[in-house]
This record gives structure tokens, C-alpha cells and sequence, in this order.
């Protein structure tokens, strides 16, 4: 069974372009989370997805935003980039989100903004 | 706000040690605690996970220690490989699946 996939691999942009990261979960999972991963400050959560519509949504700004489609696949767009989001911004797959159910993360998109 | 608290920042151990890895909490309302290990290029992976009705847990080299009343909780690992080394990660979830992650802690296992 595949893994969870998260393209691009690497992502350079400058400050005020957008982004659009794309995650394909394991097969039959329904539940995508996003989270984002900088030195120091550990995994931060950015928001979840079931059956496209957003279930949690952490503390970020409202120039983070995801979707999911109904294939499961998600994106997650980040508008007017500053210095700060550069990070390595993780996707999660799970079966059904349900409480305490295991995260399967993929690779992760390195993104820096210069 | 970090919610959930992890030291050491970094860890040096010989093959064989037992590296400690300590995290604490304050929400009562958690009621799972994973932890996850962390390759260079790579996404963290579940390496164990310990829920607050039971104060130990362990799979194979991996013991989770549980303290409820003082809201902490550690991971050892016994005779620590140098393929042990990578980066890990206490969490924390409570109702819906949001998980609260520690800042991380690097361990590295000398041969």
C-alpha cells in the first residue's frame, strides 16, 4: 500500500506570492491533516479534513487554508507569504479521524520564502 | 502557547544507554500520548502510544512511563542503537483528532 504523498518536494518563493501544497493520503483513509514543522517549535497544527470539510482548525492565520476533495486528496494554500512560513509543512492521513487514531505522516513540503 | 513541554532539546548517548526523553502537560482533558520518531527527510512515524489508565507501556526497546497526577510522561529507550538516532516527539490529543506536539528532542547513539 502506497504512502502518503505530498508534493512538490521543495518549494522557493518570494514574500507576497502564494503556494498551493498537495497531499494524496493512503488509499481508503478519509481524514488529511496539515501540520506545519520549524526548529524549535516542534509540529504546529494547521487544520484537519473529513469527507472535504475542514473538522479542526488550529491557530494560524486566515492566509492558511486547505481543501479536500472527494478523493481524499487535499491542498493546503498559503496567500501572501512572509519570511515565517518557511517550514516543512506535513501532511497526516488516518482511516476515519476518529479519537486518538494513528497519524500516518508523509515526506513533507520543504517551504522556503525568500 | 506550548502545550505540551519536551527536554531535552538534544541527546548524546553510547550505543547501549538508555536515553530518557521527559514531556509534560497541563490539559487534563488529553487522554492519549503518542510518541513519534523523525528520520532526516522524512515524516515522523508512531512509535509507541500510552493512554492515561495505565502508568507504563512497553514495545520492544521502547518504554513509555506514564505519571497522571503529575501530568508527565517519558520514553526510554534500552541499549540504544546508533540506528536509534533521529529526532523525537512526545504528543498529546484530547476530543477530535488534533494532536499537540512537543518541540522535539534530537538523540544521537554513538557506536
Amino acid at each position: 500500500k502506497a504512502g502518503v504523498t505530498q508534493t512538490p518536494r521543495y518549494l522557493i518563493k518570494t514574500r507576497g506570492q502564494q503556494v498551493t501544497l498537495s497531499c494524496s493520503p493512503i488509499s481508503g483513509h478519509r481524514s488529511v491533516s496539515w501540520y506545519q514543522q520549524t526548529p524549535g517549535q516542534g509540529l504546529q497544527f494547521l487544520f484537519e479534513y473529513f469527507s472535504e470539510t475542514q473538522r479542526n482548525k488550529g491557530n494560524f492565520p486566515g492566509r492558511f487554508s486547505g481543501r479536500q476533495f472527494s478523493n481524499s486528496r487535499s491542498e493546503m494554500n498559503v496567500s501572501t507569504l512572509e519570511l515565517g512560513d518557511s517550514a516543512l509543512y506535513l501532511c497526516a492521513s488516518s482511516s476515519t479521524g476518529g479519537l486518538n487514531e494513528k497519524l500516518f505522516f508523509g515526506s513533507g513540503t520543504q517551504l522556503s520564502v525568500l | 502557547q506550548q502545550q505540551v513541554k519536551q527536554s531535552p532539546q538534544s541527546l548524546i548517548v553510547q550505543k547501549g544507554g538508555i536515553p530518557i526523553i521527559n514531556c509534560a502537560y497541563e490539559n487534563t482533558a488529553f487522554d492519549y500520548f503518542p510518541w513519534y520518531q523523525q528520520f532526516p527527510g522524512k515524516g515522523p512515524a508512531l512509535l509507541i502510544a500510552i493512554r492515561p489508565d495505565v502508568s507504563e507501556k512497553k514495545e520492544g526497546r521502547f518504554t513509555i512511563s506514564f505519571n497522571k497526577s503529575a501530568k508527565q510522561f517519558s520514553l526510554h529507550i534500552m541499549d540504544s542503537q546508533p540506528g536509534d538516532s533521529a529526532t523525537y516527539f512526545c504528543a498529546a490529543s484530547g476530543t477530535g483528532n488534533q494532536f499537540y506536539f512537543g518541540t522535539g528532542t534530537s538523540l544521537t547513539v554513538i557506536p
